[in-house]
């Protein structure tokens, strides 16, 4: 079974500061993707980043990066100048390659941007 | 390109009723997931549907039913509402049907609330 957990409920940044969001996941497969979505108030989820879990680089999407530690099972989501229209829900999700589109979410991170 | 199209956007049903909620994708795409989000339990998924053919099942009792028609809008059924099944339900597309290298594109989701 694979699990994901995200252990701060809500986080909150000052405006151009820099923030990271923590996640780590349980599963026993070794081909997997991580991916962190963002659901701001309007409901739609987006996608921010994804990681693939055989590469060892740390995925990067312009202020969004990831601090992958696959030993630890551990993804990380830092948010660098956080800007007023990041505030929102994060969600870290885990997916294997021979599953679809099963995704199994961890119960989110409400993020807060202050100005 | 129109995005992913839910509707309802809001439902009030009575415990014991039936309801159908229906998801139009991206157009070119085959792939369309349901997940439920609640406040307690985060996303889980429901199942999946590619070209027309349910690919792969979450936890849920039967009561929980999908299909998708040959134009890859799907349709979502829950039959004799439990209080319980009051959440937000988000439908998901993508092209190949794998969420490694197919994105998922959510809808903006469909609030049931069950009374």
């Amino acid at each position: 079974a694979q699990t994901v957990t995200q252990s701060q409920p809500e986080m909150s940044v000052q405006e151009a500061e820099t923030v990271t969001l923590s996640c780590t996941y349980d599963t026993s497969e070794s081909d997997y993707y991580l991916f962190w979505y963002k659901q701001p108030p309007s409901r739609q989820m987006i996608l921010v980043i994804r990681q693939e879990a055989y590469k060892q680089q740390n995925a990067t999407e312009n202020r969004f990066s990831v601090n992958f530690q696959k030993a630890a099972k551990s993804f990380s989501l830092k948010i660098s100048d956080s800007q007023l229209g990041d505030a929102a829900m994060y969600f870290c999700a885990l997916t294997l390659t021979n599953t679809g589109n099963q995704f199994y979410f961890g119960t989110g991170t409400s993020l807060t941007v202050i100005p | 390109k129109a995005g992913v199209t839910q509707t309802p956007r809001y439902l009030i049903k009575t415990r014991g009723q039936q309801v159908t909620l229906s998801c139009s994708p991206i157009s070119g795409h085959r792939s369309v997931s349901w997940y439920q989000q609640t406040p307690g339990q985060g996303l889980q998924f429901l199942f999946e549907y590619f070209s027309e053919t349910q690919r792969n099942k979450g936890n849920f009792p039967g009561r929980f039913s999908g299909r998708q028609f040959s134009n890859s809008r799907s349709e979502m059924n829950v039959s004799t509402l439990e209080l319980g099944d009051s959440a937000l339900y988000l439908c998901a597309s993508s092209f190949q049907g794998g969420g490694w290298n197919s994105p998922l594109h959510f809808g903006n989701g469909t609030r049931l609330t069950v009374t």
